[in-house]
């Protein structure tokens, strides 16, 4: 699987919009983007994935480069119950290939929201 | 009430001590994952299942044992638990077309 590079650290104030970017210079065609998250004490959460266009859902929005070797999650409106652990993921969407199954987490970034 | 349980929540056991760690699921996924979180190396897949008679080693499978009892339950057995086992296990389901995972609250296990 193509590999993802996000910052340690960010933080962030209350209320104020988020951007946690991701590279992933090594992208495949058949990777799908994918972001999870992880509050203290909690098991991940998923959040959002793509695959060329933006997305956007309830939880967050998805920011895709044209050439898909970046990526952002943008979070409109930091609340403290977002801080987390922010990991960006790719996965292969192949159907019937040995890596279907499999989420690979990085080390993700840890976010920091201050009232 | 939670889509994911585990149970137990918190576990403290000796060396050579067997022990089971049980998950459960609502969702009506075929899909299960059984990983390992210890800080530093973020989560690790150990085994997963697509379906009750299907069961796949994962990266880190050695020194444990799955079981898919139905299509809601599916259980981690570490045989003869060592020190290094020392981590944080999270079951996870997931369905096909998409295949989002989601997570369990956890299970800290603590082998002295």
């Amino acid at each position: 699987d193509a590999k993802t590079t996000q910052p340690n650290s960010m933080e962030s104030n209350e209320e104020e919009p988020v951007h946690l970017p991701c590279n992933h210079s090594t992208i495949s065609g058949t990777d799908y983007i994918h972001w999870y998250r992880q509050l203290p004490s909690q098991g991940p959460e998923y959040v959002i994935h793509g695959l060329t266009s933006n997305v956007n859902n309830r939880m967050a929005s998805l920011a895709i480069a044209e050439d898909r070797k970046s990526s952002t999650l943008i979070l409109h409106r930091a609340t403290l119950r977002d801080a987390a652990v922010y990991y960006c993921i790719l996965r292969d969407f192949n159907a019937g290939g040995t890596s279907y199954g499999k989420l690979t987490f990085g080390q993700g970034t840890i976010l920091t929201v201050h009232p | 009430d939670a889509d994911v349980t585990q149970t137990p929540r918190n576990r403290i056991t000796k060396t050579g001590k067997r022990i089971m760690l049980e998950c459960s699921q609502t969702k009506g996924h075929d899909r299960m994952y059984w990983y390992r979180q210890d800080p530093g190396l973020g989560l690790r897949l150990i085994y997963y299942s697509f379906d009750v008679k299907d069961i796949n080693k994962g990266e880190i499978s050695d020194g444990y044992s799955v079981s898919r009892q139905a299509q809601a339950k599916f259980s981690l057995s570490l045989e003869s638990a060592i020190p290094n086992q020392t981590a944080l296990y999270f079951c996870a389901t997931s369905d096909g077309p998409t295949d989002t995972q989601y997570f369990g609250p956890g299970t800290r296990l603590t082998v002295l």
